[in-house]
């Protein structure tokens, strides 16, 4: 099993329509949690980090569930430029701490 | 601020041939990543650098690949020699002392023929 699991997708969605991915990890160690955002050909970016209490981003929201192990965002209002992959990734460890990515989620926003 | 470089863009090569990857992380950032990206798949970590130090390298293929940071700044990864299998892009990130934030390069295209 790998450590950091996502639903690889795709998503095909319409343009106004609400998505949500999730994403699990297996190390109850993890420390701190984001999603990435990788265009086409391009390198990722950091879309947000992800907090215990939630935390919200114009029309993102992350969520963490610490106990039941998994991370998951929300889009609303999908606009085709959020056509992407949404890779989750976990930090764990302090100092010498170790980043796993998850596979990733691949979203198609269709006008 | 300048971002994360990275050269070459592109390289196409043999089996069995060696190639190098050049990074120069943001200026002040204390910690150096290699990452290899296969088609498909999301960045698999190959070596972490805090400063000159290696702090993880438990996924880099020790006997054909080597990566240096040596003055603590900027950082070459090698392979040698290279496998079919190591097609991919090779992507560097810096982030501060604490690492959290990760700032990606364009990334390096290898074919392997």
């Amino acid at each position: 099993r790998k450590e950091v699991e996502q639903d690889p997708g795709p998503f095909n969605v319409p343009e106004g329509a609400t998505v949500a991915f999730n994403c699990t990890y297996s190390n109850s160690a993890s420390q701190s949690f984001f999603w990435y955002r990788q265009d086409c050909r391009k390198e990722p970016k950091l879309l947000m980090s992800v907090y215990s209490s939630g935390n919200e981003d114009g029309r993102f929201t992350a969520q963490l569930n610490r106990a039941s192990q998994y991370i998951s965002l929300l889009i609303r209002d999908s606009k085709l430029s959020d056509s992407a992959t949404y890779l989750c990734v976990v930090n764990r460890g302090t100092g010498g701490f170790k980043t796993i990515f998850g596979a990733g989620t691949r979203l198609f926003v269709k006008a | 601020e300048a971002g994360v470089a990275q050269s070459p863009r592109y390289k196409i090569i043999e089996k069995r041939q060696s190639v190098a990857f050049w990074c120069n992380p943001i200026s002040g950032h204390a910690t150096l990543y290699w990452y290899q990206q296969i088609l498909g798949q999301g960045p698999k970590l190959l070596i972490q650098f805090q400063n000159n130090g290696v702090v993880d390298d438990s996924q880099l293929p020790k006997d054909r690949f080597s990566a240096e940071r040596l003055k603590g700044v900027d950082s070459t990864l090698k392979i040698q020699p290279a496998k079919l299998e190591d097609s991919a892009v090779y992507l560097c990130a810096s982030g501060g002392q604490g690492g959290d934030t990760q700032y990606f390069g364009p990334g390096t295209r290898l074919t392997v023929l």
